[in-house]
C-alpha cells in the first residue's frame, strides 16, 4: 500500500535555532496534511496542501509541497519550548489517508 | 461543545478478555476512524466507517470488530485474538471520506492488558 516516509524520526532542537522535518511518498499524492501531537496529547491538524510546488506559512511555521506532489517540508524558525512535539504528515494516494511515522521534536531550553 | 470524546482515557484488562473503546463525535461527520499508536510506529489505521452501518477494514484489522449502528459512535472491540493489545488508541472524524477533508482526534484510550 501507500507509504509516506517521514526524516529525521526524531530531532533535537535548541530553543532559538531553526529546523526542518521531510515527509517523502514514493507516489504521487493527491495532497498532503501535517499534524502535531503535543506529548500525552492527540493529533490536531495544521495545514492541508493542495498544488504543486505551494508554499503555506502559519507564523514561524513553513509548510511546502514539492513541484512532483511526491514530497513535503515543514520548516520552522526560532523554535520555542511550545514547538515540542511530534509532527506527522499525511498523504492521500488514491483514496485513504496514510501517515507517517512522525518526527519526534525535543527542544532543548 | 462539539468535538470527538473516547472514554475511558486509560483502561486495564486481563490478557483474553475482549474490551470494547467508545468513540462519540458530535460533529455531524459521515466518516469515523480508529487508529492505534505504538512507540515510532505512527498512527496505524484499524478501521474507518464513512456511512452508517457500513466500515470497511484499515491496515492492521485482524483482532479488532467495530460496529457503526450511529452517525455519532463508532465504537471498537479489542478481541483476546489480537495478540499484543497494549497500545494507545485513536478515534478520528472527518466531514466525509473526501480527498481534502481533515481528521479530528479525539483523546484516546490508552489501553493495558496485563
Amino acid at each position: 500500500g501507500q507509504q509516506v516516509m517521514q526524516i529525521p524520526q526524531y530531532q533535537h532542537v535548541q530553543e532559538g535555532e531553526d529546523f526542518t522535518t521531510y515527509c517523502n511518498s514514493s507516489t504521487t499524492l493527491s495532497n498532503i496534511q501535517w499534524y502535531k501531537q503535543r506529548p500525552g496529547g492527540h493529533p490536531v491538524f495544521l495545514i492541508q496542501l493542495v498544488k504543486s510546488g505551494e508554499v503555506k506559512k502559519q507564523k514561524r511555521l513553513t509548510f511546502q509541497f514539492g513541484e512532483a506532489k511526491k514530497n513535503s517540508s515543514l520548516h520552522i524558525t526560532a523554535t520555542q519550548t511550545t514547538d515540542v512535539g511530534t509532527y506527522f504528515c499525511a498523504g492521500r494516494g488514491n483514496n485513504r489517508l496514510a501517515f507517517g511515522k512522525g518526527n519526534q521534536v525535543v527542544v532543548i531550553p | 461543545d462539539g468535538g470527538i470524546t473516547q472514554s475511558p482515557k486509560y483502561l486495564f484488562r486481563k490478557e483474553g478478555q475482549n474490551v470494547t473503546l467508545s468513540c462519540e463525535q458530535n460533529l455531524n461527520h459521515d466518516a469515523m476512524y480508529w487508529y492505534r499508536q505504538d512507540p515510532g510506529q505512527g498512527l496505524r489505521l484499524i478501521y474507518y466507517s464513512q456511512i452508517v452501518n457500513d466500515f470497511q477494514k484499515g491496515d492492521i484489522a485482524e483482532g479488532y470488530s467495530v460496529s457503526r449502528e450511529k452517525k455519532e459512535s463508532f465504537p471498537l472491540t479489542v478481541t483476546s485474538a489480537q495478540k499484543n493489545p497494549t497500545a494507545f488508541y485513536l478515534c478520528a472524524s472527518s466531514i466525509g471520506g473526501g480527498a481534502t477533508d481533515t481528521q479530528y482526534f479525539g483523546p484516546g484510550t490508552r489501553l493495558t492488558v496485563l
